[in-house]
């Protein structure tokens, strides 16, 4: 199993460009995450999803869409780009199974905007 | 809200112990540790639940106080491998939605 994989790694855009980044899960799980990481701030929550075709707005949604049209894909769009939304993106999934629902994290998109 | 960790960072020679504690100002339905090693995306540690039922994992622990809302991680005898920086992940409803602290980063030395 590959676990949570995420595309790109590594984007540079610049200023008012678009980009969707994609999240992939093969773990048969039913939520799935979008997390900002900037220095100092620890993890926060963008958009989330708790099955496929339902999405959600988390901590910090402005600038950012996302879509959840396949169970195992979770995708974050950003229609132009801002330099506040230079980041590290992480995506999360977990299976809610009883009173357990650790969250798998992917390995992350570093995105500059310039 | 964000849940307030502390210490900020903490410095540890092998063999040492460490608490990292978590607080919230709000009821909460259960606490999640993650630990985050430099470059790599953060990893499932343990889960508390209400009820103050405490969990281990080798030599890591932890704890659950509802009472006064707030969760500590123990670390015993650290090794080098523990270096990274913790967060807690502070669930309010049962929600399955977290809210992260800002980190706690550990340096373990030989």
């Amino acid at each position: 199993n590959a676990g949570v994989t995420q595309t790109p790694k590594f984007r540079v855009l610049k200023t008012g460009q678009s980009m969707t980044l994609l999240c992939a899960q093969d773990m048969n799980h039913e939520y799935m995450y979008w997390y900002r990481q900037d220095p100092g701030m620890g993890l926060r929550l963008i958009h989330y999803s708790v099955g496929e075709g339902t999405t959600a707005k988390g901590e910090v949604p402005d600038g950012y869409n996302v879509s959840r049209l396949k169970k195992q894909n979770f995708l974050l769009g950003l229609e132009s780009a801002a330099p506040s939304q230079t980041s590290v993106y992480f995506c999360a999934s977990s299976y809610v199974r009883g009173q357990g629902h650790e969250q798998y994290f992917g390995p992350g998109t570093r995105l500059t905007v310039t | 809200q964000q849940p307030v960790q502390s210490p900020q960072a903490v410095i540890l020679r092998e063999g040492e112990d460490a608490v990292i504690n978590c607080s919230s100002s709000k009821a909460l339905y259960s606490v999640h540790w993650y630990r985050q090693k430099h470059g790599e995306a953060p990893v499932f540690l343990m889960i508390l639940l209400k009820g103050g039922e405490q969990k281990g994992h080798e030599k890591i622990s932890a704890s659950f106080n509802e009472k006064k809302q707030q969760s500590s991680l123990y670390l015993t005898a650290s090794q080098l491998s523990y270096s990274g920086t913790y967060f807690c992940g502070t669930d309010w409803a049962g929600s399955y939605q977290l809210t992260f602290g800002k980190g706690t980063k550990l340096s373990v030395i030989p």
